[in-house]
């Protein structure tokens, strides 16, 4: 099956910027997904077609997505930000599974 | 405001079954697909299955296929996950979602979750 590959942890100070990326064969010819998801909260989805931001998710958010690797950017850093980061895609070369990365830990220094 | 509420989650012995529910609202619940998503504690995120608009078509992660069963009252606003032969690689909180619809295969809204926890 498809599989989606991810940095365990990612380490920023406050007011920089983040880069999480999310690998997969040829992910660029997918559609990506990314969710954030703190500490005993459920997941919540902050990029959506690679680069679409929902209602209510900051401009410091983006998305883009090429070749093997997505990533989530997250510019000026804010100690909220804090959770941890999911991507994710369908897979339609197999049985309709939705296909998670193993997530990224995001940490505010 | 989209709202979804989980229950059903408890204490199982393995081969038991468990059902849960998702009640829905603020949303037309009968224009989107549904979902149901695990995490064991402490751990990522993991698909389990998901059901059309209609209910008339269903998809199981692998591990599940035979043991577990998506369905919906579109009549109630209601998801349900039926459990059978649950295993303690079962144990998990299990959220579910909906989806953005239009093909997208994105989740806009998760519930809150509900622990199903299978031991002896």
């Amino acid at each position: 099956s498809y599989v989606l590959t991810q940095p365990p942890s990612v380490a920023v100070a406050p007011g920089m910027s983040a880069r999480i990326t999310c690998g997969g064969h040829n992910i660029g010819n997918k559609v990506v997904h990314w969710y954030q998801q703190r500490p005993g909260q459920a997941p919540l989805l902050v990029m959506y077609y690679n680069n679409g931001r929902p209602s209510g998710i900051p401009e410091r958010f983006s998305g883009s997505n090429s070749g093997n690797t997505a990533t989530l950017a997250i510019s000026g850093v804010e100690a909220g930000d804090e959770a941890n980061y999911y991507c994710q895609v369908w897979d339609t070369n197999t049985d309709h599974l939705l296909i998670f990365g193993g997530g990224t830990k995001l940490t505010v220094l | 405001e989209v709202h979804l509420v989980e229950s059903g989650g408890q204490v199982v012995q393995p081969g038991g079954s468990l059902r849960l529910s998702c009640a829905a609202s603020g949303f037309r619940f009968d224009d989107v697909p549904m979902h149901w998503i695990r995490q064991v504690p402490g751990k990522g995120l993991e698909w389990v299955a998901d059901v059309s608009w209609d209910g008339g078509t269903t998809h199981y992660i692998d591990s599940v296929k035979g043991r577990f069963t998506i369905s919906r009252d579109n009549n109630d606003n209601y998801l349900f996950l039926q459990m059978n032969s649950l295993k303690t690689e079962d144990t998990a909180v299990y959220f579910c979602a909906k989806d953005y619809g239009s093909g997208s295969h994105s989740l806009d809204s998760w519930g809150q979750g509900t622990l199903v926890t299978v031991a002896s």
